[in-house]
């Protein structure tokens, strides 16, 4: 099994333009995290899908991000425009069905995002 | 916004010795206490898990010791190598089921 795979790996765009990142789950899983990581706030959890729905995006800073799931098998999140603020590692990660929310949480490599 | 509260924020140890680190979290209708452990550079990866049905899991060198009337959990590893040197992060369900994380412990372990 490949694991959640994350796109870019790296990610360098100036201030202003759209950023967009994405994510495999893996297969089977039910569950889809987006995570964000600052030395600052630590690791935040933005929004979570349950089979490809969104189930509570109360951690979305703002309007600027928005994430979507059209399968099971991929997920985005945008971020449009973006913020210097908006720096970050973000992270996806899938869970299986059994547990809730609550399961193990399986994390992709994450994504390093610089707005300049 | 329920909060999990995790300490220290970083630690240093000699091989061989134990580490500790030590969460408090808030009123949770779940039961459900990972620690995840994250190398440089990779996304975070679980540990090891209690449900607090029993006060204390072990699992090789790494224990969990649970207090649900204190509504506190720690992580204990012992005989702590070189190779265990990571950020330790502790969580716990908030009343929505969705996982807290808290802070999370960078810990050096020296040879």
């Amino acid at each position: 099994d490949a694991g959640v795979i994350q796109s870019p790996r790296h990610e360098v765009t100036e201030m202003g333009q759209e950023v967009t990142l994405r994510c495999k789950p893996i297969s089977g899983h039910d569950y889809l995290f987006w995570y964000r990581q600052t030395m600052m706030r630590g690791l935040e959890l933005l929004i979570y899908f349950n089979n490809n729905v969104p189930i509570d995006d109360s951690g979305m800073p703002e309007d600027r991000f928005s994430a979507k799931m059209p399968n099971a098998s991929f997920s985005t999140l945008k971020i449009q425009p973006s913020e210097p603020r908006d720096s970050a590692v973000y992270f996806c990660a899938s869970s299986p069905t059994s547990g809730g929310p609550n399961n193990e949480q399986f994390f992709g490599p994450g994504t390093r995002l610089t707005v300049l | 916004q329920q909060q999990v509260k995790q300490s220290p924020q970083s630690l240093i140890v000699q091989k061989g010795g134990i580490s500790i680190i030590n969460c408090a979290y808030e009123n949770t209708a779940f039961d459900y206490f990972p620690w995840y452990q994250q190398f440089p550079g990779k996304g975070p990866a679980l540990l090891i898990a209690i449900r607090p049905d029993v006060s204390e899991k072990k699992e090789g060198r790494f224990t969990i010791s649970f207090n649900k009337s204190a509504k506190q959990f720690s992580l204990h590893i012992m005989d702590s190598q070189p190779g265990d040197s990571a950020t330790y992060f502790c969580a716990a369900p908030s009343n929505t089921g969705k996982l807290i994380f808290g802070q999370g412990t960078t810990l050096q372990v020296k040879p």
